[in-house]
């Protein structure tokens, strides 16, 4: 079946450093992967996206690196800061959007 | 540009009872999507309502409903509610059903069963 998980569900970084959070997929079907942070008491809140088609994809602060033939995807936080501290979410998508059980992020001063 | 809304934000019920809670889209979009969050774990599919019909549907029980109005807002409906219920309930819209576009989500609504 699907599934979608991440490799530590812990990860804590002093501010100033680069953070990778990483997930692993399992669907070879799926074409669409997104990030999500999602801060205490709110909604998921999109980060960044990539297509199956890429393997790299960069925005603000922020890297997206995905690797079809291990299934697994990365988000890269460069100069970490502590707005970043939050849980962090990866999902896949074929037909349906998929979430992992998302990565805690600590950012400590 | 108002993003996703919902309401109500809190909610409390008790066993056996009925629940509706509402999402409007953010402006723009067209496709919603309903997701079960439990404490500590990512958003479950519930399913996704696209031209008013419900198109996509998770591993949820029929007690789970919903409905989508022609201004492309949307209820979530949960009959005999049990303890399980409990959780947090997210609602996301996109721009066309089969798009790769992301969702973008409310901040839920939080529903504690009694």
């Amino acid at each position: 079946g699907e599934s979608v998980g991440l490799h530590l569900p812990t990860l804590s970084v002093q501010e100033g450093d680069n953070s990778i959070i990483n997930c692993a997929y399992s669907n070879s079907a799926s074409d669409y992967f997104i990030w999500y942070k999602q801060e205490s008491g709110k909604g998921p809140q999109f980060i960044i996206d990539i297509r199956s088609n890429m393997d790299k994809r960069q925005g603000q602060r922020v890297t997206v690196l995905l690797n079809k033939t291990v299934k697994h995807l990365s988000l890269q936080i460069a100069a970490t800061q502590p707005g970043d501290s939050a849980v962090y979410f990866c999902a896949e998508k074929s037909e349906k959007l998929v979430f992992g059980k998302g990565t805690k992020l600590t950012v400590n001063p | 540009d108002a993003g996703v809304t919902q309401s109500p934000t809190h909610l409390i019920k008790t066993r056996g009872q009925q629940v509706t809670l509402r999402c409007s889209p953010k402006s723009g979009h067209d496709t919603v999507s309903w997701y079960q969050q439990a404490l500590g774990q990512g958003p479950q599919f519930i399913f996704q309502y696209y031209e008013e019909e419900e198109r996509q549907r998770g591993n949820f029980p029929d007690r789970f409903s919903g409905h989508q109005f022609p201004n492309y807002s949307s209820e979530l409906n949960v009959n005999a509610l049990l303890l399980g219920d409990s959780a947090l309930y997210l609602c996301a819209s996109s721009w066309g059903q089969g798009a790769r576009q992301p969702q973008h989500f409310g901040d839920g609504t939080r529903l504690s069963i009694l």
